[in-house]
């Protein structure tokens, strides 16, 4: 089944700790994504690329870091310089649809709750 | 990116259709409208997109007024699983591909 995985669905973080948050996808997608959404609220975007070895900061990127060394793989890490991290974070792709971007349409996986201990 | 206003909640009975509104009245010319839904503790799911004309897919209608200014997603028979926060975004051709939700409409389907 094509798709995209995150894992794990629940990660705890102890102060000063760094952790890092999985996200793979076999749709042969280019571009992926990270939003973090806080409960009752919509979804913020975190960072995002569009080709491998390349990504732009979002919205909200200070304190999270992110690589893409594979097209399937968008790891996003959580530092400890990120003082609030507790959240839902989400990660999509979408099909780069060159002259079309309005029409590209995304696919979430079904997110990690990180919880700070 | 232009916005999008939703009512926060509304509330429909079991087999009957569903009307969710969305204004958009700063929409640009080349701005997409695009309707997501996410169900408790899930991610956002795709449910239908558009730009001048009505659309019709399985799961949904989008029904876009004349002057592109408010739209309305149709449900044409909601189930309790239709139960979910709907947003409504618009999405332009331009170089930025992320998706800007707002806080989108509850909507609570009744048995």
């Amino acid at each position: 089944d094509g798709g995209i995985t995150q894992s794990p669905k629940y990660l705890f973080r102890k102060e000063g700790q760094n952790v890092t948050l999985s996200c793979e996808q076999n749709l042969n997608h280019d571009a992926m994504y990270w939003y973090r959404q806080d409960p009752g609220q919509g979804l913020r975007l975190i960072y995002y690329s569009q080709i491998v070895n390349d990504f732009q900061k979002g919205d909200i990127a200070e304190g999270y870091s992110v690589s893409r060394e594979k097209k399937e793989s968008f790891p996003l890490t959580v530092t400890s310089a990120q003082k609030n991290p507790t959240a839902f974070y989400l990660c999509a792709s979408s099909m780069m649809r060159l002259g079309l971007a309005g029409s590209e349409t995304q696919y979430f996986g079904p997110g990690t709750r990180l919880l700070v201990l | 990116d232009a916005k999008t206003t939703q009512p926060n909640s509304m509330e429909s009975n079991e087999e009957e259709p569903v009307h969710l509104p969305c204004n958009h009245s700063t929409i640009s010319g080349t701005d997409y409208i695009h309707w997501y839904r996410q169900l408790p503790s899930q991610g956002p799911e795709y449910v239908i997109h558009g730009l001048t004309s009505n659309v019709n897919n399985r799961m949904a209608s989008l029904a876009i007024a004349e002057d592109r200014k408010s739209s309305t997603l149709i449900l044409h028979r909601a189930t309790l699983r239709d139960a979910a926060v709907y947003y409504c975004i618009l999405k332009s051709s331009g170089s930025a591909r992320q998706l800007t939700f707002g806080s989108g409409t509850q909507l609570t389907v009744l048995p």
